[in-house]
């Protein structure tokens, strides 16, 4: 099955800062490629996702990338602020087989 | 929370005992999800649906049932608790594969 992992596990930025977090997977059969945002308590949300006939998409101050090639793809989150802290998902899919990284808990410092 | 209502929210049980987990939807997605989650393992897919009645195991279904006898009810058993099952389960619905899931807000299940 496929095999997703994430790095890195924490990250630190200053507020105003960039943040990337980067995934890879195993499965050449993945052909969607979700983020999701876990906010302490609640569940995950999505805050963006790419297709594999993609390979950049963006949505105000979010960004992914993805490498078909290269198996690789990533989040960029530009101008971070106190609000984007939380903890980040990365997600590879075939269809019915969805695999998660194990997770990014970003903190944004004001 | 796209209409999901997870129920209980919190749960301690002994092990051994029979536990279920309810999921409920009000947004008659096809596609229904059980997930866990546990440190350093992201979520991991328990078993989904994809109709009433249509269910079909995921990467870690061992221990682990479900019904789903309604469009809007996915029910999760634990035939039969152990400290390993200790987790937060997340139910999720989406409309179809590789479409956006939408989460439950979790129930964290204590087996002790």
């Amino acid at each position: 099955g496929e095999n997703v992992e994430q790095h890195p596990s924490t990250l630190s930025v200053q507020e105003g800062d960039s943040a990337v977090i980067k995934c890879t997977y195993s499965d050449s059969a993945s052909n969607y490629f979700p983020w999701y945002k876990q906010e302490l308590g609640k569940g995950p949300q999505l805050i963006i996702d790419i297709r594999s006939n993609v390979g950049e998409k963006k949505d105000q101050r979010i960004a992914v990338t993805l490498n078909k090639t290269a198996k690789h793809f990533s989040l960029h989150i530009t101008e971070t602020q106190p609000e984007d802290s939380a903890v980040y998902f990365c997600a590879a899919s075939s269809g019915n087989d969805m695999r998660f990284g194990a997770g990014t808990r970003l903190t944004v410092k004001p | 929370d796209a209409g999901i209502t997870q129920s209980p929210r919190h749960k301690v049980t002994e092990t051994g005992t029979p536990v279920t987990l309810r999921c409920h939807q009000t947004e008659n997605h096809r596609y229904m999800y059980w997930y866990r989650q546990d440190p350093g393992h992201g979520l991991r897919l328990i078993h989904y649906s994809y109709g009433v009645k249509d269910t079909d195991k995921g990467e870690v279904s061992d221990g682990y049932s479900v019904s789903r006898s309604k469009t809007e009810d996915f029910l999760l058993t634990l035939e039969s608790a152990t400290s390993s099952q200790t987790s937060v389960y997340f139910c999720a619905i989406s409309t179809g594969w590789n479409t956006e899931a939408f989460f439950g807000q979790g129930t964290r299940l204590t087996v002790v």
